[in-house]
């Protein structure tokens, strides 16, 4: 079965400055698609970033990154001149048909 | 466009109560549907995934089970409720990945408290 682990229950991070956040997956397929869900205290499920197992390019959605390891099964997120509004639980997540994600870390964000 | 609906946004039942959540999507034909629950503080678990009428996979043997009697409607429901079924309950939708979708988009969420 298709695993996805987050490292970090908890990150901290100054307004302005950057942070990386963990995922490693474990999987056997070779075409999948991966992502990163931002909770806010709200509970919607909110999509920050996706990438295709098949494209070596990381993905990039203005201040969010991601540094995709296909060989290591790595996929972290980097979050760059963090703001109030990125405090949040942030969630991995693995699809090949149905979508499994991770325990999720939670993200301070200190003014 | 699409859109998820999921009621009701809270609920509170004593243990032993049956338990049915209802969950529609709007602006899209055979979706993928799912169920999570989320504990207090964690992650999402997979309870139910759906591809088509009828079709249902179960990831989590317990007292609870999934109907899908339409083609964008997905229900949850339990005959008995546990203390430990209390949590917040999520229902999604997506496109099959071989009809080019990705990624999962999510209703509001049920926070249930047993009692």
């Amino acid at each position: 079965a298709q695993t996805v682990t987050q490292s970090q229950p908890e990150m901290s991070v100054q307004e302005a400055e950057t942070v990386t956040l963990s995922c490693t997956y474990d999987t056997s397929e070779s075409d999948y698609y991966l992502f990163w869900y931002k909770q806010p205290p709200s509970r919607q499920m909110i999509l920050v970033i996706r990438q295709e197992a098949y494209k070596q390019q990381n993905a990039t959605e203005n201040r969010f990154s991601v540094n995709f390891q296909k060989a290591a099964k790595s996929f972290s997120l980097k979050i760059s001149d963090s703001q109030l509004g990125d405090a949040a639980m942030y969630f991995c997540a693995y699809r090949v048909n149905d979508m499994r994600f991770g325990a999720g870390t939670r993200l301070t964000v200190k003014p | 466009s699409q859109t998820i609906h999921q009621w009701p946004a809270t609920l509170v039942q004593p243990v032993g109560s049956p338990l049915s959540l209802e969950c529609t999507v709007e602006g899209t034909s055979n979706p993928n549907l799912y169920w999570y629950r989320q504990a207090a503080g964690r992650g999402l678990q997979l309870l139910f995934y759906s591809v088509g009428i009828g079709q249902i996979s179960s990831e989590v043997p317990q007292n609870l089970s999934a109907s899908r009697p339409q083609d964008r409607q997905f229900i949850l429901s339990s005959k008995k409720l546990l203390l430990s079924d209390s949590g917040f309950y999520l229902c999604a939708w997506s496109v099959n990945p071989g009809q080019g979708g990705t990624e999962a988009f999510f209703g509001q969420g049920t926070r249930l408290t047993v009692v």
